[in-house]
């Protein structure tokens, strides 16, 4: 049973659509994220819910908007793709903002903008 | 400059070599150090985590910490090509309640029969 999953694992589309990236955990986790992890294999964070509540909003285009509709569950719209989008999204989930460091992440979504 | 810098590779070494890895950083005020391991289209793991200075040993890995050098290693022992990864050095400095971790660019390793 995945602890944390992403759908869907790959998407590919045309620069000006919009895409959504769905994530669940089922480890009873306060606190999920979402990170970009670029060609170079730079992970990097770009939102973080806490309890369904922003917690860390890092400096990301507004063509992106997370959304939390319980702590179970983050998802990922993004609008008006560009070819700089292109990238791997990871959701990952860790027991509460307060933690160490031990994050539990999906398989990831590759990203292709064409 | 980045926060936090580690050499990309990739690192080739045969089966049962001693593996060095390593990041540098410039926030003095990390206090977390971890590595994470990430293997060919999957998402990283948390291999192995350290508070402040000193090492910690578990089983083949064993990472270091040098504060005063701004300076992690993670070593592996008798390397085995199920090792063949990415590895990712992270980081946490002190929250301001937020558990924001910086990674590293990670490195690729390549472990050969």
């Amino acid at each position: 049973d995945t602890a944390v999953s992403q759908t869907p694992k790959y998407l590919v589309t045309q620069m000006g659509n919009d895409k959504s990236i769905k994530c669940e955990q089922n480890l009873g986790h306060d606190t999920m994220y979402w990170y970009k992890q670029d060609s170079k294999k730079f992970l990097k964070i770009m939102f973080s819910y806490n309890n369904k509540e922003l917690i860390i909003n890092e400096t990301v285009p507004n063509r992106f908007s997370p959304k939390s509709p319980d702590k179970a569950h983050l998802n990922l719209h993004i609008n008006s793709l560009e070819l700089g989008d292109s990238a791997v999204y990871f959701c990952a989930s860790s027991q509460s903002y307060l933690n160490t460091g031990e994050l539990f992440f999906g398989e990831g979504s590759r990203l292709t903008v064409l | 400059q980045k926060e936090v810098e580690q050499d990309p590779g990739p690192l080739s070494v045969p089966e049962g070599a001693i593996v060095s890895l390593n990041c540098t950083y410039s926030n003095s005020a990390f206090q977390y150090f971890m590595w994470y391991r990430q293997y060919s289209r999957k998402g990283p793991e948390l291999l192995m985590y350290t508070y402040s200075s000193g090492n910690k040993e578990d089983g083949r890995f064993t990472a270091q910490v040098d504060k005063s050098s701004k300076y992690i290693s993670l070593f592996i022992r008798d390397s085995q090509p199920s090792d063949s990864a990415t590895y990712l050095c992270a980081m946490r400095s002190l929250p301001g309640g937020y558990n924001k971790l910086i990674f590293g660019a990670g490195t690729r390793l390549a472990v050969h029969p």
